[in-house]
């Protein structure tokens, strides 16, 4: 069975721009979570999405935003890129809402200049 | 606020020693705690993982010891070894929420 796979694994972006970044979970899963993660803050938690729905939110501003879709395929919008939004995106996904293993993607690394 | 308190940041241990890394939490509601350990250029890994009903699990080298009274867990690291370098995060999960993560520790295992 693939793994949580995330397009583009490389980003280069510039102040003020916008950004996609999409997710496919394993096969089955049906939520999907993402986190950025920096050397000084370790994991954060962003959202997460559970049939097409937000079912919990991290304390981001409101630039960045997400969406899944039926096949539970999601993407993460990021808008007016900012330095401090440089980072590690990782996905991951788990079967569902009670399922307590969650399994990881590789990454977005994104930097912006 | 900080949910998953983990420490040390880094540790260098010699080949053969034992690793422990340990975590903190304060909400009791949590039910999970897993362990993930993470390479360069990969995203975390599942390690291993314990529910606060039990107070130790061991899989090969791997064991989380759990303290539910004291509200913290660790993971030990038996016969360490150089191919164990990564950084490992500790983390904590009631059903239905998000998963909370510690900061991170980076592991090196020196020959």
């Amino acid at each position: 069975k693939a793994g949580v796979t995330q397009t583009p694994r490389y980003l280069i972006k510039t102040r003020g721009q916008q950004v996609t970044l999409s997710c496919s979970p394993i096969s089955g899963h049906r939520s999907v979570s993402w986190y950025q993660q920096t050397p000084g803050q370790g994991l954060q938690f962003l959202f997460e999405y559970f049939s097409e729905t937000q079912r919990n939110k991290g304390n981001f501003p409101g630039r960045f935003s997400g969406r899944q879709f039926s096949n539970s395929r999601s993407e993460m919008n990021v808008s007016t890129l900012e330095l401090g939004d440089s980072a590690l995106y990782l996905c991951a996904s788990r079967t569902g809402m009670s399922s307590y293993e969650q399994y990881f993607g590789p990454g977005t690394r994104l930097t912006v200049t | 606020q900080q949910q998953v308190k983990q420490s040390p940041q880094s540790l260098i241990v010699q080949k053969g020693g034992i690793s422990i890394i340990n975590c903190a939490y304060e909400n009791t509601a949590f039910d999970y705690f897993p362990w993930y350990q993470q390479f360069p250029g990969k995203g975390p890994a599942l390690l291993i993982a314990i529910r606060p009903d039990v107070s130790e699990k061991k899989e090969g080298r791997f064991t989380i010891s759990f303290n539910k009274s004291a509200k913290q867990f660790s993971l030990h690291i038996m016969d360490s070894q150089p191919g164990d370098s990564a950084t490992y995060f500790c983390a904590a999960w009631s059903t239905g929420n998000q998963f909370y993560f510690g900061t991170g520790t980076s592991l090196t295992v020196i020959p």
